[in-house]
């Protein structure tokens, strides 16, 4: 089982409709959790970062962490065609090295 | 804020040939520094990461190795690449809280 799981879609939605990204994580030491959008050719841009349990909201993004069920979310509103991209979720425990999911494409329709 | 610098952003080298790439970050000092890398429509691999100068540690076993000669550089480098070495690289950074990484532009090498 990977630490991290991601399902890779492809998500299609139509603009304007709330998105919801999701993982699952198996190590119940871990603490810190990050979304990252990446672009076609691009690298993962960091955005979203929580430490433990808990929502964080940013904008049009809310991130959301559910430690008793394992469960990372990033919900996305109002979307925007350039919200297309592939979305990473990760996780670690405060140590080296960061767990990451294979990530979600997702497609927002004009 | 960090500013992760990758280049170059494509390469195409024979089969055989040696490999450098280089990372150098901006914007803070004595981060934690990582090269993964990406096949296409997968996750990220771990390949190695460095706490501090000349500490190098090696995640996957393969021909490739990395360095760190200065604070802020990291290099990626192979003597004799492989078919399986194609793929796109991508170096990372901690900040300043050492919790967060952030990624350079990454470079797609295609190895023929």
């Amino acid at each position: 089982q990977k630490e991290v799981e991601q399902d890779p879609g492809p998500l299609s939605v139509p603009e304007g409709a709330i998105v919801s990204l999701n993982c699952t994580y198996s190590n119940s030491a871990f603490q810190y959790f990050m979304w990252y959008r990446q672009y076609s050719r691009k690298g993962p841009e960091l955005l979203m970062y929580t430490y433990s349990s808990g929502n964080k909201e940013d904008g049009r993004f809310t991130a959301q962490v559910d430690k008793s069920s394992k469960y990372i979310s990033l919900f996305i509103r109002d979307s925007q065609p350039s919200d297309s991209a592939t979305y990473l979720c990760a996780s670690h425990t405060g140590g080296f090295k960061t767990i990451f999911g294979a990530g979600t494409r997702l497609f927002v329709k004009a | 804020s960090q500013t992760i610098h990758q280049w170059p952003a494509t390469l195409v080298q024979p089969v055989g040939s040696p490999l450098s790439l280089e990372c150098t970050v901006e914007g803070t000092s004595n981060p934690n520094l990582y090269w993964y890398r990406q096949a296409a429509g997968r996750g990220l691999q771990l390949l190695f990461y460095s706490v501090g100068i000349g500490q190098i540690s090696s995640e996957v076993p393969q021909n490739l190795s990395a360095s760190r000669p200065q604070d802020r550089q990291f290099i990626l480098s192979s003597k004799k690449l492989l078919l399986s070495d194609s793929g796109f690289y991508l170096c990372a950074g901690t900040g300043t809280t050492y919790n967060e990484q952030f990624f350079g532009p990454g470079t797609r090498l295609t190895v023929l």
